[in-house]
């Protein structure tokens, strides 16, 4: 089975701009969670979609959103840009997306801005 | 509410020597607990997850954690490293029911020295 796979892989953008990323999951899973990883505030939650409905939403502000399609793949949108989003975002993918589930994560995309 | 707390940010061991990666959590209830790898520039890798079973957890590559309540700790450790094991690793506490919102330790670097 294919994994968890995120594109585009590296994304250089300026302030103000806005950004969306794509995750597709691993084939059979509905769950989809996003993660922000950022060097002074680790991994966190950003959101999570099971069957295109968005179930959980972390401390993250309104320019942070997301949506899942009828396939199971997810995007995530940054409107707005600022500087301190810069991070690599991860997409994590699960059956169920239950709490003893294992989430399946991609490779990441690094968003730098500018 | 829960935490994770990993107790050293770098551990360095050498080549042949076990190795212990400490985690301590707090939750109002028994959690479910993970321990991922990411290697650099990676995503996050399963070693191994409690979701109370057997309390000795055994993972990937030769990695075991044992859970234990009453000191409320989730280390890591395996008996002898291996090159391969430097990595960052991180310690993650779940609910136990209900939707996945995985809650992240700040990480603690692996280095192993020839």
């Amino acid at each position: 089975k294919a994994g968890v796979t995120q594109t585009p892989r590296y994304l250089i953008k300026t302030r103000g701009q806005q950004v969306t990323l794509s995750c597709s999951p691993i084939s059979g899973h509905r769950s989809v969670s996003w993660y922000q990883q950022t060097p002074g505030q680790g991994l966190q939650f950003l959101f999570e979609y099971f069957s295109e409905t968005q179930r959980n939403k972390g401390n993250f502000p309104g320019r942070f959103s997301g949506r899942q399609f009828s396939n199971s793949r997810s995007e995530m949108n940054v409107s707005t840009l600022e500087l301190g989003d810069s991070a690599l975002y991860l997409c994590a993918s699960s059956w169920g997306g239950q709490a003893t589930d294992t989430q399946y994560f991609g490779p990441g995309t690094r968003l730098t801005v500018l | 509410a829960q935490s994770v707390t990993q107790l050293d940010s770098h551990v360095s061991v050498s080549e042949g020597t076990p190795v212990l990666l400490r985690c301590n959590y707090s939750s109002s209830y028994s959690p479910s607990l993970f321990w991922y790898v990411q290697h650099p520039n990676k995503g996050l890798q399963l070693l191994l997850k409690y979701t109370s079973a057997a309390t000795l957890v055994k993972g990937i590559n030769g990695f075991e954690a044992e859970f234990k309540k009453s000191e409320t700790s989730f280390h890591l450790t395996k008996p002898s490293a291996h090159m391969s094991d430097a990595a960052e690793y991180f310690c993650v506490v779940s609910p136990p029911k209900g939707y996945s919102t995985l809650t992240f330790g700040k990480g603690t670097m692996l280095l192993v020295s020839p």
